[in-house]
Parts: structure tokens; sequence; C-alpha cells
């Protein structure tokens, strides 16, 4: 059973257009962070959110966390080729002390 | 170092043979993280170190798989008998978790990776 559903699984653009990933669950997460990661590298985080309605933006990238925090969405404005890569979110659950649970990923391809 | 630093970076085997991974986490950081992670897919939890001791280990998928860590240092994650669905990137994570840390934000820093092979 995976915890965290990300949708799409893989998203191709065309630079300048926006596009929305969404991470959503039936259980409650202590915190959400979204990282990105690329080929042959390591995940590296974007961005932590712990509050329920919590909207952060990190330049052209928006995050919000669900009000009962559930749910959360990454926002990509005007997108551009660097933005392409594996985009992961992961929550905390307060039960099961430091570990994370991951989404499958979306992989997001950009176009020149 | 300044970052996690993972070896090999890629590792090639034969189907039955044993192989060890290492992690060298961030200096200070408490906690560590073993993962693994299939071809275009997110990542699977194997192991948590909090120093060197795995209060959770259940994400290991079998008795083939162990690890160890050193006080709060070098960690090692063995493969005994590897098989061919062992093949996936493994990926480690270091993190500090401060002793108060109430509703941590637990934030990890991964390493690149070791690609292993098992043909």
């Amino acid at each position: 059973t995976q915890l965290l559903e990300q949708s799409p699984q893989f998203l191709s653009i065309q630079e300048g257009e926006n596009l929305t990933v969404y991470c959503n669950s039936s259980s409650v997460f202590s915190s959400l962070q979204w990282y990105r990661q690329e080929p042959g590298e390591g995940p590296v985080l974007l961005v932590t959110v712990v509050t329920g309605g919590e909207v952060k933006k990190l330049k052209r990238l928006t995050f919000q966390f669900g009000d009962a925090r559930k749910d959360s969405s990454l926002h990509i404005t005007a997108a551009q080729p660097g933005d392409t890569g594996l985009y992961l979110c992961a929550g905390a659950r307060e039960t099961s002390g430091s570990r994370l649970t991951f989404g499958e990923g979306t992989q997001l391809t950009v176009n020149p | 170092g300044a970052g996690v630093s993972q070896s090999p970076s890629n590792k090639v085997t034969e189907k039955g043979k044993d192989v060890e991974l290492r992690c060298d986490p961030i200096s200070g950081h408490t906690a560590l993280y073993w993962y693994r992670q299939r071809l275009g897919q997110g990542l699977e939890f194997l192991i948590y170190f909090q120093g060197n001791s795995a209060p959770d280990k259940s994400g290991l998928p079998s008795d083939r798989f162990s690890a160890e860590r050193t006080g709060e240092s070098v960690s090692t994650l063995t493969i005994q008998r590897t098989q061919q669905e062992d093949s996936a990137v493994y990926l480690c994570a270091s993190s500090f978790i401060p002793l108060s840390s109430g509703r941590s934000k637990n934030i990890q820093y991964f390493g690149a990776g070791t690609r292993l092979s098992v043909l």
C-alpha cells in the first residue's frame, strides 16, 4: 500500500508553461517535504512544510500543504528546461519516528 | 566531508555473491538512513540508525540484508547472496535530530547513491 500517491507520474511540457504536481494521502503527516532528483544524483531538498494550509514560495515554485495535512501540491510557473527532473514528496508521521515515506515521484521534462 | 559520501558509486556483481555498500554521513549528523530506489521510482525505506543503534529496520526486504553503523559515523549495508531483483540504486541520507525536536522537520541530506547491478 502506497501511503503517498503522486500525480501525474510523468509530465512533458514546453518551456514557459505552468504545471502542478500533487501528493495525496489518507494519512496525516506532521511535515511534508519536496525533493528534486537529477539522474545519477541523490534527491535534494526543495522545501519543508509543517503547518496545515501553509504556502511557501521559492522563486517560480509554490508549495502548499493541505489544511488537514494529508496532501500537498507543487506548482511551477513558466517552467524552464532546468526544471527537468524527478520530483519527490516525502512525509513524516509522528507515529513513524524519524522515518520518511516517499511518493513514487513525478518525472518532469521541460522541452525548450 | 561537506556532504554525504557513498562508495562505490557503481557495483556490478554476479548472482549469489555478497556485496558491501558504504556510507559516510555529514559530520555531526546523528541519524542515518538507507533507501533503495528502483529505476524511475520513488525511494523505498530500508533502515534507520540513531547513533549506532537501529530503532527501525522494518524496511529490510529479507534476512539477506543487514546494516551496521560505527558510532555516529560510517555505515555499511551488506547484501548476502545477491539476487537479480536486488539491482537498484542504494541511497544513504543523514540528518541531525536534536533530542527535543518536537515536530522535527527531519531534513535529510542524500548521497549520490551506489548503483548495484546483479548479473
